[in-house]
């Protein structure tokens, strides 16, 4: 069974960027289908982007385009999440977690990173 | 950024049977799409409780069960336990939006 680990928390000023990364333990991605995932603090959750690191292919919110860009490295097993020009409103948990290939539910979570945006 | 619409809370006494509801629409729920269930404790990572309407993965006890009917879709734990107080989201996907997953906006079950 598939771990997902992510980097730290991260404190930024807003209008800059901030990159979190999630590695995967136990197995290689495979086919897998890795998926981005945010969790304002009290609030529900908002999908972000996912991305078929073997494939390349990539899929984005429209609330994110232009400030969202992620990618993977197959070398290390290793995603990535970068978000641009940050607001008070990006201060969140965001969560890396893997897409079954049978359908869409997300049956492997990373433990979160929190981003905290302020001046 | 919610799609789906939850109750806020739920509550009940242990050994009770509480249920919850995820109502959607005709482009997401209602069109035929799959709706999951996660389970969030304070501070951790949702974990999936239920998939595909109504199967449980390896390891969730057989008290928490779902359906989908329409344009809504429930969870239900019955035997309730004080462990089982956590907040519970639904997922599915919206043919009308280019995300590809549409999250609830959330529930908190009391014990």
């Amino acid at each position: 069974q598939v771990q997902l680990a992510q980097s730290g928390t991260e404190v930024k000023k807003p209008g800059s960027s901030v990159r979190v990364s999630c590695q995967a333990f136990g197995d290689t991605f495979g086919n897998d289908i890795i998926n981005w995932v945010r969790q304002a603090p009290g609030q529900g959750l908002e999908w972000m982007a996912r991305i078929i690191p073997v494939l390349g292919t990539l899929n984005y919110a429209d609330s994110f385009q232009g400030r969202l860009t992620i990618g993977a490295d197959t070398f290390t097993n290793s995603v990535y999440m970068d978000l641009t020009s940050l607001t008070s409103n990006d201060t969140a948990t965001y969560f890396c977690a893997r897409e079954s290939i049978a359908d869409d539910w997300l049956d492997a979570w990373g433990q979160g990173t929190l981003v905290i945006v302020s001046s | 950024h919610s799609v789906l619409t939850q109750p806020s809370s739920v509550s009940g006494a242990p050994g009770q049977r509480v249920t919850m509801s995820c109502t959607g629409s005709n482009s997401n729920i209602g069109a035929g799409h799959h709706v999951h269930w996660y389970q969030q404790f304070p501070g951790k990572a949702p974990q999936l409780l239920i998939y595909a309407d109504n199967s449980r993965p390896a390891g969730v006890p057989d008290r928490f069960s779902g359906s989908r009917s329409g344009t809504s879709a429930s969870l239900a734990i019955t035997g309730l336990q004080a462990e089982d107080e956590a907040d519970y989201f639904c997922q599915s996907y919206d043919t009308s939006l280019s995300t590809s997953k549409v999250f609830g906006t959330g529930t908190k079950v009391i014990v």
